[in-house]
């Protein structure tokens, strides 16, 4: 029982440039959630999903698209990566709009 | 508008002694409160729970009291040990939404 998994771990990309987070859970979770970690900011809340097939946004969804095809998978996509973008990203999965488990993380940096 | 408040952002206690870390909302809607735990490199663990009908939860070491009149709780952890030292973010969930509101965490650090 992995959990939740979270590739690649880390990551640099150039200004422009997109790539794909994956998130995996192993839980039977309905609920996938992805956040960002910037210092002093907390977990903001990027995007969001209740189902597979369903995504909704969150605090912060601006530059960033997601998709839930399969229940167990999450993936955060950024089309055109911006110096903004540089944080460290978590996705969690939960049963219920309560507890949450989280992923080990995804520290990306863009120049 | 943060609806969730962690004002200190760091605390310093000794080992042996009693940690309280703070967090102050807005939204009288939250019904369900949560304190999570995080390690350097590691993603946030789960710690401890309290219901809106409750006003304490004790799990060994670690309390969390709610006072729903001044939109307020705490974790009291005793007594703190040096592998405690972690960022500790409160967290609230209000029944409408699917999702969890966090606050900006505080830094704890134990000294032995």
């Amino acid at each position: 029982n992995a959990g939740v998994t979270q590739t690649p771990k880390f990551r640099v990309l150039k200004t422009g440039q997109s790539m794909t987070l994956l998130c995996a859970q192993d839980m039977n979770h309905e609920y996938m959630y992805w956040y960002r970690q910037d210092p002093g900011m907390g977990l903001r809340l990027i995007h969001y999903s209740v189902g597979e097939g369903t995504t909704a946004k969150g605090e912060v969804p601006d530059g960033y698209n997601v998709s839930r095809l399969k229940k167990q998978n999450f993936l955060l996509g950024l089309e055109s990566a911006a110096p903004s973008q540089t944080s460290v990203y978590f996705c969690a999965s939960s049963y219920s709009r309560r507890e949450q488990y989280f992923g080990p993380g995804t520290r990306l940096t863009v120049t | 508008d943060q609806q969730v408040k962690q004002n200190s952002p760091s605390l310093s206690v000794q080992e042996g002694r009693i940690s309280i870390l703070n967090c102050d909302y807005t939204n009288s809607m939250f019904d369900y409160f949560l304190w999570y735990k995080k390690y350097p490199a590691e993603g946030p663990t789960f710690l401890i729970s309290i219901s809106s009908i409750k006003d304490k939860n004790e799990d060994g070491r670690f309390t969390v009291f709610l006072n729903k009149s001044a939109k307020h709780l705490s974790l009291h952890i005793v007594p703190s040990q040096p592998g405690d030292s972690a960022v500790y973010f409160c967290a609230a969930s209000d029944p409408g939404f699917q999702k969890l509101v966090f606050g900006t965490g505080t830094r704890l650090l134990v000294s032995p």
